[in-house]
């Protein structure tokens, strides 16, 4: 799979929107963009994934570039309990490959009041 | 709450001790998946089933730790002869096995071994 690169930690205000860069200039035709987040003492949380066009859903919309070597997470209005560390991850949509993510260290995402 | 459960949440078990985990994933999903994440770090993925079958478990960090999935349901995992190395929180997941359909991950087993 792919590498991810994410900046370690961003702030947001409360009510602004958060937007969370994620560069893959590795990324393959087939694999998808994946974004999860882990607020402390909780499993991970799946957010949304795409593939090449944009996505939105009811937590985040996702913008992909097109030559989908980057990536931007958005959420629309943050609040408090959004903070949480947020991973970008980039996994092949072939054979037995799916489900098996690769986590980075992921990006820290506070919201302030 | 029809999310991925697992029990206990939390084990203090003495070095040397054997431990079990249970995973009960969401039910219509197919595939299940074993995780662990240690202080500081990103979960770390150790092995999956399809339903019932063990299908990768290279991962699986010695030969100490082994899952199973006897009926395509709930899956355990065993570690034999704990070490404090294996300290960690051991997370599972569930998808339902379609190209791209996402993991949903339960909320965990934080293992102390002291």
């Amino acid at each position: 799979d792919a590498k991810t690169t994410q900046p370690t930690s961003m702030d947001c205000a409360e009510g602004r929107a958060a937007n969370l860069p994620c560069n893959h200039s590795t990324i393959s035709g087939n694999e998808y963009v994946y974004w999860y987040r882990q607020i402390h003492s909780q499993g991970p949380q799946y957010i949304i994934h795409g593939l090449k066009n944009n996505e939105t859903n009811e937590m985040a919309s996702l913008i992909i570039t097109e030559d989908r070597k980057s990536s931007t997470l958005i959420l629309p209005h943050a609040t408090l309990r959004d903070t949480a560390v947020y991973y970008c991850i980039v996994s092949g949509a072939g054979g037995t490959s799916y489900g098996k993510l690769t986590f980075g260290q992921g990006t820290i995402l506070t919201v302030h009041p | 709450d029809t999310g991925v459960s697992q029990d206990p949440r939390h084990k203090i078990t003495k070095r040397g001790q054997n431990v079990t985990f249970r995973c009960d994933p969401i039910s219509e999903h197919n595939r299940l998946y074993w995780y662990r994440q240690t202080l500081g770090q990103g979960p770390e993925f150790l092995t999956y089933f399809q339903n019932e079958a063990q299908l990768e478990k290279s991962r699986l960090l010695s030969d100490r730790f082994s899952a199973e999935r006897p009926k395509g349901s709930f899956s355990t995992l065993e570690i034999q002869r704990t070490e404090q190395g294996d300290s960690a929180m051991y997370l599972c997941a569930s998808s339902q096995g379609t190209v791209n359909s996402p993991l949903h991950f339960g909320n965990g087993t934080r293992l102390t071994v002291t």
